[in-house]
């Protein structure tokens, strides 16, 4: 079965440091792997998917499928990037279940 | 703004009382879910619908049934909630075109406390 390990529960930076919130996945598939936020008191939202390759709001993510990796990358963070990040994993691009991580709560200090 | 609507936000029920939370959409999404998610864990997936095609996960407790009366509302009951059962429920949905299931969006959720 697939699994999404996120290793840290909280990741505390200070403002306008390197932010890397670690993701890594088990899954003997081709899998399509999401980050989601949820800013306090706000819905959980989707910030980034792998297969887009984009930037959202100053992150990226890049798939490594040889560490089984998806590691959210930001060079510089901002206070409003304080939130919960979710690592997420679909099995396929038809799939219909979403695999969470736990979290990680980013506290970016000013 | 076109959007996952979930009603009520907060819920409380008595041990055994049969408790109804509701879901609704304005995105015209053909897919709809429910998931649990329990103190400081993952969501997790409980069942989906494809347009009225129910599935169920295969660990989803038989204490907890689903409805779909129509594209826009999908309902989740819980026939007998434990004390285990307090947890944020989430709804969400995606569009499924094809060979391809959209990612999904996710409503503010319902916490549900057990009395």
């Amino acid at each position: 079965a697939q699994r999404v390990t996120q290793p840290e529960k909280l990741l505390s930076v200070f403002k306008g440091a390197p932010v890397e919130l670690k993701c890594n996945y088990s899954y003997s598939g081709s899998p399509e792997l999401f980050w989601y936020v949820q800013y306090s008191r706000q819905r959980l939202q989707l910030l980034l998917r792998h297969i887009s390759r984009e930037s959202i709001k100053g992150f990226t993510a890049d798939l490594n499928k040889g560490e089984t990796s998806f590691h959210l990358k930001k060079p510089f963070a901002q206070e409003e990037d304080s939130a919960m990040y979710y690592c997420a994993l679909k099995t396929g691009a038809g799939s219909y279940q979403l695999t969470f991580g736990k979290g990680t709560k980013l506290s970016v200090i000013p | 703004d076109a959007m996952v609507i979930q009603n009520p936000r907060y819920q409380v029920t008595q041990f055994g009382k049969p408790v109804t939370l509701s879901c609704s959409q304005t995105l015209n999404h053909n897919v709809m879910y429910w998931y649990q998610q329990k103190s400081s864990q993952a969501p997790k997936l409980l069942f989906h619908y494809y347009d009225k095609d129910f599935n169920n996960e295969a660990d989803t407790p038989d204490n907890f049934q689903s409805r779909r009366p129509n594209t826009s509302f999908c309902f989740l009951d819980i026939r007998s909630p434990g004390l285990g059962d307090a947890a944020m429920y989430l709804c969400a949905t995606s569009r499924r075109q094809g060979a391809s299931n959209q990612p999904q969006h996710f409503g503010d959720g319902t916490r549900l406390s057990i009395l």
